[in-house]
This record gives structure tokens, sequence and C-alpha cells, in this order.
């Protein structure tokens, strides 16, 4: 099956820092990767849709210049959260889209826990 | 705005019965709709895909479309204590270069007692 990874599995971090997240896709490749964040008892919310070798586009809501994005090949997306703080901790999940599927089937990663002390 | 919503729970069934979950969305053009199984601390997996209007069945799961309604629902038959969990509907509102993207509702949390 298609496998998602996603690392670190769990970071604590100072406020202020900045923390990046990577998703992968071990065993096929992936034209289209997206990135969701789940707060406590709430579902997931779309942040960004990432195509390979373009710019992400952002929900509306979601500031991309403190959510960065990078899809810099087929098998990996990056988020880097810049200044985090405290109301970023949450539960990123990433999911990856196979290229050679006209579905809009997607397989999640395990997810990131981020808290921001 | 595209909305998703479910049915409020949490709901509890006994072991064996049947549970229902209710998905209702916004977006007319949405083709595409999905049913996820969430336990705490993990990530999403995926039960059941459905696009076109009736129903399609997966072992004890069985999902049913109305685009007409904008309506979709989850039956778990012979419902088992592994099925408590939150599920999840999501409903694909991208198209082109962004398919796949999925608004999801606020989940149904399920329980079921032995």
């Amino acid at each position: 099956g298609a496998v998602v990874s996603q690392h670190p599995s769990r970071v604590i971090c100072k406020s202020g820092t900045s923390v990046k997240i990577e998703c992968r896709s071990l065993d096929f490749q992936a034209t289209t990767m997206f990135w969701y964040r789940q707060f406590p008892k709430q579902s997931l919310m779309l942040m960004a849709t990432s195509n390979e070798g373009s710019k992400a586009t952002y929900e509306q809501g979601v500031e991309k210049d403190k959510f960065l994005i990078n899809h810099a090949s087929l098998t990996l997306s990056t988020l880097t959260v810049t200044s985090a703080h405290p109301e970023d901790s949450s539960f990123y999940i990433c999911s990856a889209r196979p290229w050679e599927t006209s579905r809009d089937t997607q397989y999640f990663g395990p997810g990131t826990r981020l808290t921001v002390l | 705005q595209k909305e998703v919503e479910q049915n409020s729970g949490p709901l509890s069934v006994p072991e064996g019965a049947i549970a229902s979950l209710n998905c209702t969305y916004s977006d007319r053009g949405s083709q595409s709709f999905f049913w996820y199984r969430q336990y705490s601390g993990k990530s999403p997996e995926l039960i059941m895909s459905i696009y076109s209007n009736g129903d399609k069945e997966d072992g004890r799961f069985t999902a049913q479309l109305n685009k007409a309604s904008q309506y979709v629902s989850l039956l778990i038959r012979d419902s088992q204590p592994s099925d408590s969990a939150t599920y999840l509907c999501a409903v694909n509102i991208g198209r082109g270069s962004t398919l796949g993207r999925l608004y999801f509702g606020r989940g149904t949390q399920l329980t079921v007692w032995p």
C-alpha cells in the first residue's frame, strides 16, 4: 500500500523559533500534497495545497508567510512554521496524492504534534 | 463558504447493532465524498469513498450518497468495540491541479459497547 511518512512525529519548541516538518511519500510519486491542521476536539482543516515545482495554494485565513511550504520533489514536501507561538500548537497532518491517478485518492501521514511553549 | 456538517454525537450503540452516521455538504459541485475513521491521537484512515448516487458496500460498511439532497451517510453493520472512534466525513472541493482538497466535518464520535 501507499505509505506517507512525517518527521518529526512530535516536537516541542520555544516561542519564536521556527519548526520544519517533512512529509514524504515512500513508495509512490506525489504531484500534489496537502497540509492539514487539527486542534484538540476539532476536525481537520485544510491549510494549503502543494504541487511539485510550483508555489503552494493557501486556504483563506492561512498566512503564507508564517506557514512556508516547499514541494521540491515528487516525494517530499516540507512545512515550516516560522516564529511559532503557543497558538500554533496543533496536530499537523500531510497527505499525498499519487501522480498516476485521475481520482482524488490521497494517503495521510501519521501526523506531527507541535507544542510551542 | 463550503461547509460539511455531521450529525452531532456522541453516538453510542451496543455491539452487533447498526451505527448510522450522517453528513450534509453545501458545495453542489462536489463530486467525491469520503468517510474516514480517526482514533485519538492518530491521523485519519480511509474507510469508504463514494462518487455516484446510491449505495456502495464494503464489508460491514455501506456508504450512501444523494447529490440532490447533498447528503452522504455511512452505515456500520454488526458494530464492534474496535469500531469505536471518531468518524469524519470529507468532501472534495478541489478541481484540476487542486483535486483532492478535502473539507472535513467536525466528526461524530462513536462508541460501541460490549
